[in-house]
């Protein structure tokens, strides 16, 4: 099994709509969550961290179900720049390297 | 402020040719620095870190090396490039998540 899962898409949806991401991990002592957004050609950027409670920043949302190891990110309203591969990230806790999935790729199209 | 620097951004080099890439971070001190790779359609694969002054640890077996001669340089070599080393070469520095270097793309032909 994998470490941390993606479905990687496409997903192709319409301007406004809101589309969400699924993510499963395999370590359960996994203590740090993020989801990363990489556009064409660039280098991954940080979008949010995951907290065991769930966190908002403006469309987004992302949620943490420790005991599925499963974690999500919901956009909502979608904009054509939100268009772009999404990481989900998982790592222990400390110096431990990051581990991320292939990512999911989101086309919103006009 | 925290910045990471890389460079070349873009690199084609023949078999067998040996590989350099270098990368800096600023506004921090003892950083934990990553080398990460990503292959056309793939995701990233962790290939070496280090959390200090000449403490490299290597994820992967290859003809790739790390080395980190400075607080806050890394660097990534190659005594003799393979066709399959081609990809996206990123570096990271590890704050509360990552932040990445702007990569190198590379190309062995």
């Amino acid at each position: 099994r994998k470490e941390v899962e993606q479905d990687p898409g496409p997903f192709n949806v319409p301007e406004g709509a809101t589309v969400a991401f699924n993510c499963t991990y395999s370590n359960s002592a996994s203590q740090s969550f993020f989801w990363y957004r990489q556009d064409c050609r660039k280098e991954p950027k940080l979008l949010m961290s995951v907290y065991s409670s769930g966190n908002e920043d403006g469309r987004f949302t992302a949620q943490l179900n420790r005991a599925s190891q499963y974690i999500s990110l919901l956009i909502r309203d979608s904009k054509l720049s939100d268009s772009a591969t999404y990481l989900c990230v998982v790592t222990l806790s400390g110096n431990t390297p990051l581990v991320f999935g292939k990512g999911t790729r989101l086309s919103v199209i006009a | 402020s925290q910045t990471i620097h890389q460079w070349p951004a873009t690199l084609v080099q023949p078999v067998g040719s040996p590989l350099s890439l270098e990368c800096t971070v600023e506004g921090t001190s003892n950083p934990n620095l990553y080398w990460y790779r990503q292959a056309a359609g793939r995701g990233l694969q962790l290939l070496f870190y280090s959390v200090g002054i000449g403490q490299i640890s290597s994820e992967v077996p290859q003809n790739l090396s790390a080395s980190r001669p400075q607080d806050r340089q890394f660097i990534l070599s190659s005594k003799k490039l393979l066709l399959s080393d081609s990809g996206f070469y990123l570096c990271a520095w590890r704050a509360l998540g990552y932040t990445f270097g702007s990569g190198t793309r590379l190309t062995v032909v």
